[in-house]
């Protein structure tokens, strides 16, 4: 495709409830990440996949995230059991260079995540 | 751990002026990458131009420039003839160039422009 592209642009959900969040990179691109960006903060790295391999996960806050990629293309992010911290938005960028490239990120325009 | 700061939350500047965005971070790497992204309201972040910390030549993408010091870790954002359509959050970020390439990014300068 032309860019990025997520899945639902906004997400209202109850607390305790699944959600689950798409990611569609450029056809192409090697790398997928996800970031979360809460309120008047800057974005913060959750998980990195090369191709279907989920190389870096570190950033992930708690067990109740869970990111997948099983073709190497597109990719879900899914929360289970909801809480109101959770709240944020979640941004995926992908890129066609590999782990060590010095290629950009490519950003979607998120998916805004409600939890009442 | 890298850690990027932006020290200006808001920044004003009037149209057709010059505005320059602070930026420092605080890394033990010796290679690594420098962003400025701008994000406006649709959430989108779009990249507005990069450096490489083993160039010392600083980089310029038309009205967009920055001042990279890497002794003092300060990597400014110098943008000339301010426009309109320049209004948006700006968000400083750093990449290491030996690991896996996620971006740590400062708080942001939102910035506005005025007629």
């Amino acid at each position: 495709g032309a860019g990025v592209s997520q899945s639902p642009r906004y997400k209202v959900a109850k607390r305790g409830q699944d959600v689950a969040l798409r990611c569609d990179p450029i056809s192409g691109h090697v790398s997928l990440f996800w970031y979360q960006q809460a309120l008047g903060q800057g974005p913060e790295f959750l998980t990195y996949f090369q191709n279907e391999a989920q190389l870096d996960k570190s950033g992930l806050p708690s067990d109740r995230f869970f990111a997948e990629r099983p073709e190497g293309s597109v990719s879900t992010l899914k929360i289970q059991r909801t809480q109101q911290e959770d709240s944020a938005v979640y941004l995926c960028a992908s890129s066609s260079g590999t782990a060590y490239s010095n290629q950009p990120q490519h950003f979607g325009d998120g998916t805004r995540l409600s939890i009442l | 751990a890298q850690t990027v700061t932006q020290s200006q939350p808001e920044m004003s500047v009037q149209e057709a002026e010059t505005v320059t965005l602070s930026c420092t971070y605080d890394t033990s790497e010796s290679d690594y990458y420098l962003f400025w992204y701008k994000q406006p309201p649709s959430r989108q972040m779009i990249l507005v131009i990069r450096q490489e910390a083993y160039k010392q030549q600083n980089a310029t993408e038309n009205r967009f420039s920055v001042n990279f010091q890497k002794a003092a870790k300060s990597f400014s954002l110098k943008i000339s003839d301010s426009q309109l359509g320049d209004a948006a959050m700006y968000f400083c970020a750093y990449r290491s160039a030996g690991t896996a390439s996620k971006l740590t990014f400062g708080t942001g300068t939102r910035l506005q422009v005025t007629l």
